[in-house]
């Protein structure tokens, strides 16, 4: 069974700034991995799938790469509303996410 | 405009049970893979189910037998019904539309905005 391991689990960041978080998979998921934006209270927003590529209405600021095993989403010139919980995903005959990464204000 | 709207969601006892409903709109249920995700309070999300547009349907080991995912194709609507309901199945559950993007690529482009269901005495 893949599992998906996120790090930092928290994340402090000035608005501004550029954030950096990452995905591992435990066995390679080719370019099969996704990324999610979820703020409280409203739903998660698919952000990029397959590994890169951003999805429709997606902000340029959001970036993915990676391929296999090692993935990481990066966010440049933070605003106040990229403060959210961020998991990555794939789907492997059924879908499994990370236990996602907390990005604060600092 | 494609959106999906939960509803079921409530209080309910130990070993009750509920049955969550997703109805779409803007597209057809039956033609794309449908998922079933939640988020215990102070957690992550969590994968339940998906039932594919084919017809298969696959469970998240902590509630095979006892959850069942389906949908009504005249009706444009997921379900998931859940029995024998225990404290640790309470979560907001959100159903999900998965899009296929090729070469084996997934995505969960369309989410609804959760329902809440609260499993306690």
């Amino acid at each position: 069974e893949r599992v998906l391991t996120q790090s930092p689990a928290t994340l402090s960041v000035s608005p501004g700034g550029r954030a950096t978080l990452s995905c591992r998979a435990s066995q390679s998921v080719s370019s099969n991995l996704a990324w999610y934006q979820h703020k409280p209270g409203q739903a998660p927003r698919l952000l990029i799938y397959g590994a890169s590529n951003r999805a429709t209405g997606i902000s340029d600021r959001f970036s993915g790469s990676g391929s296999g095993t090692e993935f990481t989403l990066t966010i440049s010139s933070l605003q106040s509303e990229d403060f959210a919980v961020y998991y990555c995903q794939l789907h492997n005959n059924w879908p499994v996410f990370g236990q996602g990464t907390k990005l604060e204000i600092k | 405009e494609v959106e999906l709207v939960e509803s079921g969601g409530g209080l309910v006892q130990p070993g009750g049970s509920l049955r969550l409903s997703c109805a779409a709109s803007g597209f057809t249920v039956s033609s794309y893979y449908m998922n079933w995700v939640r988020q215990p309070p102070g957690e992550g999300l969590e994968w339940v189910s998906i039932i594919y547009s084919g017809g298969d349907t696959y469970y998240a080991d902590s509630v095979r037998g006892r959850f069942t995912i389906s949908r009504d194709n005249s009706k444009n609507t997921l379900y998931l019904q859940m029995n024998n309901l225990r404290a640790e199945d309470t979560a907001v559950y959100y159903c999900a539309k998965e899009s296929y993007y090729g070469s084996g690529i997934y995505g969960m482009d369309v989410w609804g905005q959760g329902t809440t269901v609260t499993v306690s005495s």
